[in-house]
């Protein structure tokens, strides 16, 4: 299947980490994206890992990646107002039969932080 | 730096009109793909191009066709608009020959049909 999973809500306050979750069943190697989207916004490339790899940290945000599960987290230390926002986990559907690789979507998580 | 360019970024059509959206990737990508996003939903895959040649196509109903042109922006032409048509459609575009698999996306073309 190429279902991409994540929890819908996730509420913090300022200031505290947030940790955002997603699962994914590709069996193959693949590339794992995360995006933010502000209200009314279009989709902002946050970070992406590729699947051989344990994890990646990029100033405030760090991903996880555990190959074993197919379970990927988003890190955001110091969440602050500014990060409110929905993030959505995407998987590269990878086809080797020559085609290039479009973005498979979880639902979505949307970040609430207050202050 | 260059991001993906899309316009029109607001359109409202009545049913069984056409809309043309376009989309005009970072210099030097090779690759677009548009999405359609519904309200309140995930982003889905409608059809890809590399290279100026259709590379994949999704979900992407039959009334809707696409293509890209030699200076590599990519145009979706929607006819027979239905209600359920009614989206945030985007364009991201990637530099996929050098391996590079990161995926920018436009700022989206809000399509509203009555």
């Amino acid at each position: 299947g190429e279902d991409v999973e994540q929890s819908l809500f996730l509420s913090v306050r300022e200031g505290d980490s947030s940790v955002i979750n997603c699962t994914y069943t590709d069996s193959s190697s693949t590339y794992l994206y995360w995006y933010k989207q502000e209200p009314g916004a279009g989709l902002q490339l946050l970070t992406y890992i590729f699947s051989n790899m344990d994890m990646k940290q990029d100033q405030r945000l760090t991903v996880l990646l555990n190959k074993k599960d197919k379970h990927l987290s988003l890190r955001i230390a110091d969440t602050q107002t500014g990060d409110s926002a929905i993030y959505f986990c995407a998987e590269r559907r990878w086809d080797y039969g020559g085609s290039q690789g479009n973005l498979i979507f979880g639902k979505g998580t949307k970040l609430s932080v207050k202050p | 730096a260059a991001g993906v360019i899309q316009s029109p970024r607001h359109l409202i059509k009545e049913k069984r009109e056409t809309a043309t959206l376009k989309c005009y990737p970072i210099p030097r990508h090779d690759t677009v793909y548009w999405y359609q996003q519904g309200p309140g939903q995930d982003p889905q895959f409608l059809i890809s191009f590399y290279e100026k040649m259709q590379s994949d196509k999704g979900s992407i109903p039959d009334r809707f066709s696409a293509q890209q042109f030699s200076d590599y922006h990519s145009e979706l032409n929607m006819s027979s608009l239905e209600l359920g048509d009614s989206a945030l459609y985007f364009c991201a575009s990637s530099l996929e020959g050098t391996g590079s698999y990161e995926q920018y996306f436009g700022p989206g073309t809000r399509l509203t049909v009555t």
